[in-house]
């Protein structure tokens, strides 16, 4: 049983480039989210959709976009990376918001 | 957002029982209380969610002031596995707060053979 799968697991890009993580959920559930966590910090809600076809900003949206394809995916985008948004990013899914959410084991991503 | 306040660190023995405190004096009367827990290098693991009642479930049980201000995990015999970041977060189940998880600095919990 899959639940939560995040792609890739590590990259390292330079300051300029754009990227996507994927982000994939197997559970049919309606929500989902993207955190970042730095280092020695909690996690912060950067971009989530409450269910397919909506997506909503949370704490730290600035220098992202994110895309809900399907009821299973969704995606966050980097369009122009910079050094400060080097981070570990999670993707969580719930079946709706007040129920818990279920991690991917992230994306570890350096910005030079 | 309800704030949380729980303690930076806290030590045990395996086998033995954990009580992991968490005071949340402005939680909202619809904000369930949930708990998660972060190994390292992992992302967070659901481990257990409550609203007024105490709940029980395989992991772990949850223990609720009758006034909600504040919570308790217990880890009944915590193993070395149960070694991680312990989050305790209040969540809204209404308004514009649509399930969004906001993580403190959470107990850091060291569990010694």
């Amino acid at each position: 049983n899959a639940g939560v799968t995040q792609t890739p697991k590590f990259q390292v890009l330079k300051t300029g480039q754009s990227m996507t993580l994927q982000c994939a959920q197997d559970m049919n559930h309606n929500s989902m989210y993207w955190y970042r966590q730095d280092p020695g910090m909690g996690l912060r809600l950067i971009y989530y959709s409450a269910s397919e076809g909506t997506t909503d900003k949370g704490e730290v949206p600035n220098g992202y976009n994110v895309s809900r394809l399907n009821k299973r995916e969704f995606s966050l985008r980097l369009e122009s990376a910079a050094p400060s948004q080097t981070s570990v990013y999670f993707c969580a899914s719930s079946e709706w918001g007040s129920q818990p959410q279920h991690f991917g084991d992230g994306t570890r991503l350096s910005i030079l | 957002d309800a704030k949380t306040t729980q303690p930076n660190s806290m030590e045990s023995n395996e086998e033995e029982p954990v009580h992991l405190p968490c005071n949340h004096s402005t939680i909202s009367g619809t904000d369930y209380i949930h708990w998660y827990r972060q190994l390292p290098s992992q992302g967070p693991e659901y481990v257990i969610h409550g609203l007024t009642s105490n709940v029980n479930n395989r992991m772990a049980s949850l223990a609720i002031a009758e006034d909600r201000k504040s919570s308790t995990l217990i880890l009944h015999r915590a193993t070395l596995r149960d070694a991680a970041v312990y989050y305790c977060i209040p969540i809204d189940t209404g308004g514009t707060s649509y399930g969004k998880l906001t993580f403190g600095q959470g107990t850091i919990l060291t569990v010694h053979p």
